[in-house]
């Protein structure tokens, strides 16, 4: 069936450093690609989205591209900043209506200063 | 502004006594579903809607119930709570013409207690 696996958190990061976050999918046909950001206290607010295979996505400095052939859609941001602490989850789309969402487990990010 | 209103926020009740979640979304959205968030389990869905008088089981339907009878509001029920639905529960919403998939608009979630 359709999943996603998201790499374990937390992710501890100095301010200033470089992210990543892995996800990698598994789908029929071709799902849409999301990543959706969750602030404390907070409910989720998408970040970016690629709907088809190469496409890319980009939000706030953050970019993720959609790779069919390695079936993942990993977020980078360059430069991190305290304000980026949150939990990212990584998500696809069920059906072309893209209707029901199917999300991973969750990364949480912590940045210091 | 384009949003989705949960309530209440926080809620602690008591083993077996009914209650209900209020959604209700401005956006003249199609599609409604809601979601439970758990620690380690990531978000699951428990219902869906595709539009008035349709809905369907997502993932994690049991001990919940759903109704759409108006296009904006889409509350869930818990006819008799149990511990194990301590979670924090979230709505959302998104519109389903066109070709692509569009925006989930999520609310700011209810964070549920049963004792």
């Amino acid at each position: 069936g359709n999943s996603v696996t998201q790499m374990e958190g937390p992710v501890t990061l100095s301010e200033e450093a470089f992210l990543t976050i892995n996800c990698t999918y598994t789908a029929t046909g071709y799902p849409s690609l999301f990543w959706y950001v969750q602030y404390p206290g907070e409910g989720l607010q998408l970040l970016l989205k690629a709907t088809k295979a190469d496409d890319k996505g980009s939000n706030k400095g953050f970019e993720a591209t959609y790779r069919k052939e390695t079936t993942s859609f990993h977020l980078e941001k360059g430069s991190v900043q305290v304000s980026d602490s949150a939990v990212y989850f990584c998500a696809l789309s069920r059906n072309q209506a893209g209707t029901a969402l199917i999300f991973g487990k969750g990364t949480t990010l912590s940045v210091s200063s | 502004e384009a949003q989705v209103t949960q309530n209440p926020r926080y809620l602690i009740t008591v083993t077996g006594k009914k209650l209900t979640v209020t959604c209700s979304q401005n956006m003249n959205h199609e599609y409604m579903s809601w979601y439970r968030q758990d620690p380690g389990l990531g978000l699951r869905q428990i219902y869906y809607s595709m539009n008035v008088e349709v809905t369907d089981k997502g993932d994690v339907p049991e001990g919940y119930k759903v109704s759409r009878k108006e296009k904006r509001n889409f509350p869930l029920i818990l006819e008799s709570p149990s511990p194990n639905q301590t979670s924090l529960y979230f709505c959302a919403s998104r519109g389903v013409r066109g070709p692509h998939n569009t925006e989930a608009f999520f609310g700011q979630g209810t964070r549920l207690t049963v004792v």
